[in-house]
């Protein structure tokens, strides 16, 4: 079973504010993801991290930063909150297992509704 | 043409039926294929991986894939009401660091 955890899970925050949302992963995967996706929509891929020190824009432009210092622990920074992030952020990890596998494990996810 | 297409649906189904899912990719170059389950509200849970042309077994579930047509499908054998939900279908190529998903199909299985 995936052990990824997400915090908070639900979050309701005014605009302007600086949020960090958590993401943290026991499994020892070396990549990390973070995407987001609208109720009903398909998922964007917004950052991602195939290691410490290491992280890359997504598909999806995002004013969101994130951080990868250690190797669990991937999390995901709004300096100033707006009504348009408003929206689920899921966090995934991934680590091979076969030559070419790279099967994605999901957290629970957070939802952000920015006031 | 994006890089992984499936049908939104919705796919309806009575109890007891196979339902058939389908995802086409466009890069000859991928190895690695994936099916998840997103549930209403819920994060994406990973149910199959295949990465030979053929089929794969597990349980209700078997996943098939055609390198030369480029498809991958998701079969759900004795579908239940509980298997109602949006299914993604994601691609890998080999040295790539993320995986492409689709835009999901979503199943509604009738009782």
């Amino acid at each position: 079973e995936a052990d990824i955890y997400q915090t908070p899970r639900y979050l309701v925050i005014g605009t302007g504010k600086k949020i960090t949302l958590e993401c943290s992963q026991t499994m020892g995967h070396d990549k990390m993801y973070w995407y987001q996706q609208d109720p009903g929509m398909e998922l964007h891929l917004i950052h991602y991290s195939y290691g410490v020190n290491s992280t890359e824009k997504g598909d999806l432009s995002s004013e969101s930063t994130v951080s990868r210092i250690r190797t669990e622990h991937f999390p995901l920074t709004l300096e100033s909150a707006r009504p348009s992030h408003t929206s689920q952020y899921l966090c995934a990890s991934s680590g091979k297992r076969l030559a070419g596998a790279d099967e994605q494990y999901f957290g629970p996810g957070t939802r952000l509704t920015v006031t | 043409q994006k890089e992984v297409e499936q049908n939104s649906g919705p796919l309806s189904v009575p109890e007891g039926a196979i339902a058939s899912l389908n995802c086409t990719y466009s890069d000859r170059g991928s190895q690695s294929f994936f099916w998840y389950r997103q549930y209403s509200g819920k994060s994406p849970e990973l149910i199959m991986s295949i990465y030979s042309n053929g089929d794969k077994e597990d349980g209700r579930f078997t996943a098939q894939l055609n390198k030369a047509s480029q498809y991958v499908s998701l079969l759900i054998r004795d579908s239940q009401p509980s298997d109602s939900a949006t299914y993604l279908c994601a691609v890998n190529r080999l040295g790539y660091q993320k995986v492409t998903f689709g835009t999901g199909t979503k199943l509604q299985v009738i009782p």
